[in-house]
């Protein structure tokens, strides 16, 4: 079982809808958890992290943790055309990593 | 910098062809990091430099694949005796600490190598 797992897509939605990405993991160390945003040929850009369990908002995105499900979700409310992109989970643990662990990511595509 | 710089962007290079990927991190940053993204199979973790400790090597694929990194700054990976199986996008990212990671790292755009 891979330590981070994530549905490649692609997701498709039209313009205004809510998207809901998702990752599962099997270390239960993991505390720090990250999603990346990717436009084609460009390089990863940080989006939102959260530590441990709970909600965090920015604007239109929700990243929330479930560390007793081992399930972390991005959702984007009234998506848009420029959110097309592809979407990488990440995570980390305090203490015996010193990188982080990626989801394959997912690509999403949001129809005008 | 403002942000992670890599060089060159693009590649394209002989079979059997040394190459050299450049990578010069934000300013202050004592982590960096190399990655591997193939078409579908994500993000593949290379080497980790962190301040003046011996590089974490052990996501090499082969001894082929080697990096320096010079004056706690700008690092090179270097990619000898290239083969089509190398083609990919060369992304390197760098962190305030080894304990930034917690936060998230800082991606450079990559540089997409083609080996033909």
């Amino acid at each position: 079982q891979k330590e981070v797992e994530q549905d490649p897509g692609p997701l498709s939605v039209p313009e205004g809808a809510i998207v809901s990405l998702n990752c599962t993991y099997s270390n239960s160390a993991f505390q720090y958890f990250m999603w990346y945003r990717q436009y084609s040929r460009k390089g990863p850009e940080l989006l939102m992290y959260t530590y441990s369990s709970g909600n965090k908002e920015d604007g239109r995105f929700t990243a929330q943790v479930d560390k007793s499900s081992k399930y972390i979700s991005l959702f984007i409310r009234d998506s848009q055309p420029s959110d097309s992109a592809t979407y990488l989970c990440a995570m980390s643990a305090p203490s015996g990593y010193s990188t982080l662990t990626f989801g394959k990511g997912t690509m999403l595509l949001v129809s005008p | 910098g403002a942000g992670v710089s890599q060089s060159p962007s693009n590649k394209v290079t002989e079979k059997g062809k040394d190459v050299e990927l450049r990578c010069d991190p934000i300013s202050g940053h004592t982590a960096l990091y190399w990655y591997r993204q193939s078409l579908g199979q994500g993000l593949e973790f290379l080497i980790y430099f962190q301040g003046n400790s011996a590089p974490d090597k052990s996501g090499l694929p082969s001894d082929r694949f080697s990096a320096e990194r010079t004056g706690g700054s700008v690092s090179t990976l270097t990619i000898q005796r290239t083969q089509q199986e190398d083609s990919a996008v060369y992304l390197c990212a760098s962190s305030p600490s080894a304990g930034g990671i917690n936060y998230g790292y800082t991606f450079g755009s990559g540089t997409r190598l083609t080996v033909v």
